[in-house]
């Protein structure tokens, strides 16, 4: 069975901080999905990852396949990056997710 | 861009009662998903639905549970009798043919 376990739990920020939030996952996948959560409840796709590194605007996802480890990280936070992010790992095709317990990241101005 | 939808946004019924919960999938994904996250609680994968019947179910997919896709666009799960640990968002999601899971917004089900 595939667990996915995400730290830290709890993050927070100044703005313009550095940040990192890592995801370790126990058996062999096919994609990992980084994913944003804001309190309204709704979720958005950030990445799907199966190998090396992925950049959209300040958010970088990195993965390492034989270690099993992804981590999320975003540069120059900013308030509105305040959201849980959630990892969530999968078989790809006909591969349901499974999900970490997710990042409450908050950033203060 | 294209989007999955969700309806109702929320919904509120009474332990017993049926709910069906409706999803409109990006037009081109071929497998559909069913989540749930219980308030507080990490999400967690109920169904899996590919070429109109399930693919994959957790156990928590039992017999109060069916999904069907009836028209061809509309994704839909239903609790027959709900209770009130259904109580969850419930997130639809469709695949895409690279293999990028697109959520729906979700609907709040609150069953008293």
């Amino acid at each position: 069975k595939n667990e996915v376990e995400q730290s830290p739990q709890n993050l927070t920020a100044q703005e313009g901080e550095f940040i990192t939030i890592n995801c370790s996952y126990s058996v062999g996948i096919s994609a990992l999905h980084w994913l944003q959560q804001h309190p309204g409840g709704g979720i958005v796709s950030l990445f799907m990852l199966s190998s090396g590194k992925k950049k959209h605007g300040r958010l970088i996802a990195t993965i390492n396949i034989q270690e099993k480890h992804s981590s999320l990280h975003i540069t120059a936070s900013h308030p509105r990056d305040s959201a849980v992010y959630i990892c969530a790992a999968g078989g790809g095709s006909q591969g349901n997710l499974i999900f970490g317990k997710g990042t409450k990241l908050s950033v203060k101005p | 861009e294209p989007e999955v939808t969700q309806t109702p946004s929320h919904q509120v019924t009474q332990m017993g009662q049926e709910v069906i919960l409706r999803c409109v999938p990006i037009s081109n994904h071929l497998y559909f998903y069913w989540y749930r996250q219980i308030l507080g609680q990490k999400v967690e994968f109920l169904v899996s639905f590919y070429n109109n019947e399930i693919s994959e179910k957790s156990e928590i997919f039992d017999d109060q549970f069916s999904v069907e896709r009836p028209d061809g666009s509309n994704f839909t799960l239903k609790i027959r009798s709900t209770k009130l640990e259904d109580s969850a968002m419930y997130f639809c999601a469709s695949e895409s043919p690279y293999n990028e899971q697109y959520f729906g917004p979700g609907t709040r089900l609150t069953v008293t």
